[in-house]
Parts: structure tokens; sequence; C-alpha cells
């Protein structure tokens, strides 16, 4: 069974810098052909992907928000890390870590999250 | 960049209806990179479809997903009172890796 688990600060200042953990279990990094991503949802609005890191260390960010983010993965401990820096209220959100598996097969290669952490309300406020 | 715009943005059906949900892609998809998933207040998004027409582990049969090119689509046969809910399509693609549409909100009439 996968679970992950999201921690860290649910108050930041404006242009401070936000560090989250994905903390998971089920799976491992380095016997697993696996992903963990971050997806943030604004109260009341859409979800919104923002960054990805694969098992052999491939990276994507989104476009829009990648001068400010970076995500990191300590395979021994099992955990996912990413940081935002010069937040701003309008990054207040509910942030979600999810795992995407590697799935092949019959020459067509599958992507989506099929397990989500249960989020973490960050609140960016003076 | 890939735009995914879902239609209705609210859905008004009553239990044992069937409802279609609409995702258009800005440009074409491959299939296998189109996904659905159903979110209830409070809560973390569950995916319910990937690539396009495959239940994930768990769904009930009574949804199907299907679609090609630009244009994809959940049904729900006959509702249930549970079924009532926040739904979105995601797409994979070069970059930006993940695009999710805006949503329709499911709600009982």
């Amino acid at each position: 069974q996968i679970t992950l688990k999201e921690s860290g600060p649910t108050l930041v200042k404006p242009t401070q810098t936000l560090t989250l953990t994905c903390t998971f279990s089920g799976f491992s990094f380095s016997t697993n052909e696996v992903g963990v991503g971050w997806i943030r949802q604004p109260p009341g609005k859409a979800l919104e992907w923002l960054a990805l890191i694969y098992w052999d260390d491939d990276k994507g960010y989104s476009p829009s928000l990648k001068y400010r983010l970076t995500i990191t993965k300590d395979t021994s401990k099992n955990q996912v890390v990413l940081t935002m820096t010069n937040m701003d209220p309008v990054d207040t959100a509910t942030y979600y870590c999810a795992h995407t598996p590697q799935h092949c097969s019959g020459g067509s290669c599958y992507y989506y999250f099929d397990s989500w952490g249960q989020g973490t309300l960050v609140t960016v406020s003076s | 960049e890939i735009v995914l715009t879902q239609s209705p943005g609210t859905l008004s059906l009553s239990p044992g209806e069937r409802a279609t949900l609409f995702c258009r892609a800005s440009q074409s998809v491959s299939s296998s990179y189109l996904a659905w998933y159903q979110q209830k207040p409070g809560q973390a998004p569950r995916l319910l479809i990937y690539g396009a027409s495959s239940r994930a582990t768990g769904i009930p049969d009574r949804f199907s997903g299907s679609g090609s090119g630009t244009d994809f689509t959940l049904t729900i046969s006959r509702l249930e009172p549970e079924d009532f809910a926040v739904y979105y399509c995601q797409q994979y693609g070069s970059s930006p890796r993940y695009t999710f549409g805006q949503g329709t909100k499911l709600e009982i009439k």
C-alpha cells in the first residue's frame, strides 16, 4: 500500500522560502521506477502541477514557476523535498505530493498520479 | 503549452441520471496521456481513469472514459449520491509535464 504525507509550515511570510517534505512508504526510488510530483490547489480553485522528480533524478518544473522551485529526493529517507522561494500571498494553497508510476505496456506509456497525500494548507501572510 | 478546457463548469443532475463531462485540449493529446480525477470537499483527488479509457484500481464500472485527439469524455452511467464532486482532466506533455483542466462541478439537482 502506497502512502504519502506532506509536512512543512502552515504559515509563511511574504518573501520567505517555503520548504515542504513528502514522506512516503510502499515504494522506493532505489527499487521502483517511479516519480513523485507536487501539485497545489488555491482555496476554491483548480489543481496546478508544480514539479516532479523520478527515480533516476530526472526533474521537471512548471514553466511559470521554475525559477522559484527546487525539487530533490532523499532515497535513504523515502522523502522528496520541494522548496519555493519568494513566497507571495497568491501562493496560499493546499500543497499535495503524489506518486506516479512508470507504466508502459503494449507499446504505450501512461502518465498519471495514482496515490496522493492528504495535502497541507500553506498560508502566506505577514 | 497545451490548455485543457472542461465543460460544463457546473452540471446539475439527479441520482440515477447519466453524467457526461467534457475535456477539450488546445492541441492533440495522446490518449495514453489523458487521465481523470474525482475530488470531494476536503479530500485529495482520486484517480478514476488513465489512458483516456482505463479505469483505475477499485473504480466502479459506472465510470467510463473515451475520446482521442483533442476531445475526451468522462461518463458516469448512473449517478450515485457519492459521485457528486468536482472532476478534473489531466494531460502529460513535454513542457509542462502535467496540465490540469479547470474542473467540472457535478452537483445534485
